[in-house]
Formats: C-alpha cells, structure tokens, sequence
C-alpha cells in the first residue's frame, strides 16, 4: 500500500503570514498533484509536478517535487482568507494511473 | 456535461437498505474512480474504471459493495444492506488518461447519512 503523509495536518494563522505543508511518501511516484478542496465540494487541481526537483509557481503559491519524487511542498506566501481550506496531495503510480491521496491539511486563515 | 454530475447529492437510507449512487463523468474523459470521504478523514480510493473495465478494484471495503460502468461513461456505485459505517462522502472523478500523470475532476459527491 503507498501511503502519502501530510504535515501538519491542522494550520490556523493570520492573513499575510507566510505557511508550508508538507507531502512525505515511502514510494516513488510518476506525478504528483495538490488539490484544494472547501466545505460541501469536491476537490479542484491546483499543480500537477512530474520531475524530480520541479519546482512550480502559482501567485503567491509554490509547489516543490522532491529529487527522489517521493516527496512534494506547498508554499504560500502573504496568507489570504481565501486560501482557507483542505489542500490535499496526490500521487499517481502503476500503469493504470492510479491516484492515491494524503489525508490532507486543514487550513484556515483569520482576517 | 461541463463537469461531473453525481447523484443524488444526499441520500438518507435505513440500516440494511440498499442505495445506489451515480455518476456522468465528463464527456470523453476514459477514466473514472470512485473515493469516500469520512469526516475528517482523507481520499479513500474505492475502485478504478478504464472505459468499462476495472482493472484495480481492491479498494471496496466488502462484498457489499460493486460498482459498474456502461457505455464508457455513466457509473453506478451500489452498496447493499448498508450499515452506519458506510456514512460518508461519495466522491466520483473523471480523466483523460496522460502519460505520466492523472488529472482528475471530481464532481460535488453524495452524501451518503444511514441511520
């Protein structure tokens, strides 16, 4: 069983401050991607990486594929209400693509 | 479709009644899975269709269980005599298969409440 790990798994902070979460695995995957997901809906694509050391901007997010693609990062910069929700990381493995998902990281930024 | 529909958007169902949940994935998108989402809990993966096969379905949880799809489009999910525990969020996708990586569109889910 592939397993992705999220840390933390709870982030509250204030708007403007700055977070990192974190996406860890034992396994090697093809792709990996984030995905945010609010109350009541399903989850929506924000990135997908595929390189080893791929690094990917966003606005004030930047997502970072690990060298071993074992591992991936969130970074948001400047926090905005707006940014509340569950992020969720993915990784795609075997030759029937399929997906696998973390348990995600809850967050919510206070005005 | 613009996006994937699922249906019924709730569902409350008695102890050991049968449900049946479905999904529209996105027009030519070949791929289709299935996930259930617990309160506070992750993604759990359920099964995989290509086209109308499913070539991995180790992730439903008990014989109780199936799912199918028709037509390389519509997909029912089916859970027989359903117990509490099977109160959750049923969250369907869709993809273009691409090498190298599985983008998926979820549709809004069924939420599934068996009292």
């Amino acid at each position: 069983t592939q397993l992705l790990e999220q840390s933390p798994q709870f982030l509250s902070i204030q708007e403007g401050e700055n977070l990192t979460v974190y996406c860890n695995s034992s396994s090697v995957f093809s792709s990996l991607q984030w995905y945010r997901q609010e109350p009541g809906e399903g989850p929506v694509l924000l990135v997908t990486v595929v390189t080893g050391g791929e690094v990917k901007k966003l606005k004030r997010l930047t997502f970072q594929f690990g060298d071993a693609r074992k591992d991936s990062s969130l970074h948001i910069t400047a926090a905005q209400p707006g940014d509340t929700g569950l992020y969720l990381c993915a990784g795609t493995s075997g030759g029937y693509q399929k997906v696998t998902f973390g348990i995600g990281t809850k967050l919510q930024v206070i005005p | 479709g613009a996006g994937v529909s699922q249906s019924p958007s709730n569902k409350v169902t008695e102890k050991g009644k049968d449900v049946e949940l479905r999904c529209d994935p996105i027009s030519g998108h070949t791929a289709l899975y299935w996930y259930r989402q617990s309160l506070g809990q992750g993604l759990e993966f359920l099964i995989y269709f290509q086209g109308n096969s499913a070539p991995d379905k180790s992730g439903l949880p008990s014989d109780r269980f199936s799912a199918e799809r028709t037509g390389g489009s519509v997909s029912t999910l089916t859970i027989q005599r359903t117990q509490q525990e099977d109160s959750a969020v049923y969250l369907c996708a869709s993809s273009l298969v691409a090498s190298g990586a599985a983008e998926l569109f979820f549709g809004e889910g069924s939420r599934l409440t068996v009292l």
